[in-house]
């Protein structure tokens, strides 16, 4: 399973764009990246999921750069209710493929 | 979009007894089902891969004697605690990925955990 490495936490001020990036160096050819926002005593809830270039919803926009070594969750001006954990998965996509969650980041939007 | 329910969704009891917390999908089939357990300020750990019609694949380190996975139908995984004590209390999620519709890139879907607080 490929390991992911994002930032402990991070803070900005509501309004702004976010990004958080997430490292998987040793993603493989078949592993999607996937994105989850967590709030407190709440299952994770899907936010986005890409394979490479740029993928874009109404919540947010995912980056994967050519090599795929990285990820960037870009979510545009945030607002307090923004405030979670947000966690990077990386896996085969195959249905029955367990995946591991890493650290997360926690996000704290300030007023 | 798929829904995944997961029930009691807070449940407190005392030393020695033991506790069913059940996950079901909704509105859609799930051969495999996940189950996590989550610390506070801590990430998910995976406990075990629940299959239908089979044994469940636990992880390293989790004792499949306490916690015991039933998974009998295509929309049902249960996940036993027994002779629970303090120190499982915890926060228990389940999760499952809609193949039938979604295909095999399909997100997993998480239900909304269960609290379990041993006195």
């Amino acid at each position: 399973l490929a390991k992911t490495t994002q930032p402990i936490s991070m803070d900005s001020y509501e309004g702004q764009e976010v990004n958080i990036t997430c490292s998987h160096n040793n993603i493989a050819t078949n592993d999607y990246i996937t994105w989850y926002q967590q709030f407190p005593s709440q299952g994770p809830r899907f936010i986005i999921q890409g394979y490479k270039t740029k993928v874009t919803n109404e919540v947010a926009s995912l980056f994967i750069p050519a090599d795929r070594k990285s990820s960037t969750l870009s979510l545009p001006r945030v607002s307090l209710s923004d405030t979670a954990v947000y966690y990077c998965l990386v896996g085969d996509g195959g249905g029955y493929q367990k995946v591991t969650f890493g650290t997360g980041t926690k996000l704290q939007v300030i007023p | 979009g798929a829904v995944v329910s997961q029930h009691p969704s807070w449940v407190i009891c005392k030393s020695g007894t033991s506790v069913k917390i059940e996950c079901r999908s909704l509105d859609f089939q799930a051969t495999t089902m996940f189950w996590y357990r989550q610390f506070p300020k801590q990430s998910l750990m995976l406990m075990a891969t629940s299959n239908e019609g089979s044994k469940a694949t636990y992880e390293q380190g989790v004792e499949k004697d306490k916690f015991l996975i039933n998974h009998a139908s295509l929309t049902l995984s249960t996940l036993t605690v027994t002779s629970a004590h303090p120190e499982d209390s915890s926060f228990y999620i389940c999760s499952a990925r809609d193949l039938v519709r979604g295909g095999h890139n399909q997100p997993q879907h998480f239900g909304d955990g269960t609290r379990l607080s041993i006195l």
